[in-house]
């Protein structure tokens, strides 16, 4: 089973500012199988990145993935109110699936 | 538009049973690979059970033999039977969508349905 490690466990950061969250694999995630997900209090999740790089539908250019292997990034380039949430990583090319264990991103 | 609405949810003593029920709306869910994640109360997420469009399903070892994923592709609904409950089964249940139908990251999720544990 892969272990997706995220960090840090809560951001605390403003309005406007850059926020910056990491997912750690265990082992070589094949085909940068790694989703990003957002969830809200007493909602969904909502899909935001797959491919570890690329948009899901609806999702504003200011959320940006990027890595390969074992080490990647999920970027909000400038906080907006609504972007304050739990995110989570989550691989899908090996099973079973896994999730990181969440990153907090709180208004500072 | 695609829509995913849980239920089935409730309390029940440990050792108990529970069917959970997903109706799908906007896509065909035997063409879909379509799974059950779970949420603990103030937990994350954790990936409970598959079932692929070919049928194939798999389960987390922490459920395998319990519980057991099927679809009714008469009424586009998956279901998860749930036997043997434990108060660490627990949780908010979701199904959602896979993005493509060999699997992909989960695109649509429905609202949940809480299942508590209990005596």
């Amino acid at each position: 089973e892969i272990v997706l490690t995220q960090s840090p466990g809560t951001l605390s950061l403003s309005p406007g500012e850059r926020a910056t969250l990491s997912c750690r694999a265990s082992q070589n995630i094949s085909r940068s199988y790694l989703a990003w997900y957002q969830q809200k209090p007493g909602q969904a999740p909502r899909l935001l990145i797959y491919g570890a790089s690329s948009r899901a539908t609806g999702i504003p250019d200011r959320f940006s993935g990027s890595g390969s292997g074992t080490d990647f990034t999920l970027t909000i380039s400038r906080l907006e109110s609504e972007d304050f949430a739990v995110y989570y990583c989550q691989q899908y090319g090996n099973s079973p699936r896994t999730f990181g264990q969440g990153t907090k991103v709180e208004i500072k | 538009e695609v829509q995913l609405v849980e239920s089935g949810g409730g309390l029940v003593q440990p050792g108990g049973s529970l069917r959970l029920s997903c109706a799908a709306s906007g896509f065909t869910v035997s063409s879909n690979y379509m799974s059950w994640v779970r949420q603990a109360p103030g937990k994350g997420l954790e990936w409970v059970s598959v079932i692929y469009n070919d049928g194939r399903t798999y389960y987390a070892d922490f459920v395998k033999g319990r519980f057991t994923i099927s679809r009714d592709n008469s009424k586009n609904t998956l279901y998860f039977q749930m036997n043997g409950l434990r108060a660490e089964d627990t949780a908010l249940y979701y199904c959602a969508r896979g993005r493509s139908s060999s699997g992909g990251p989960f695109d649509y999720w429905g609202q949940g349905t809480l299942v508590t544990v209990s005596s």
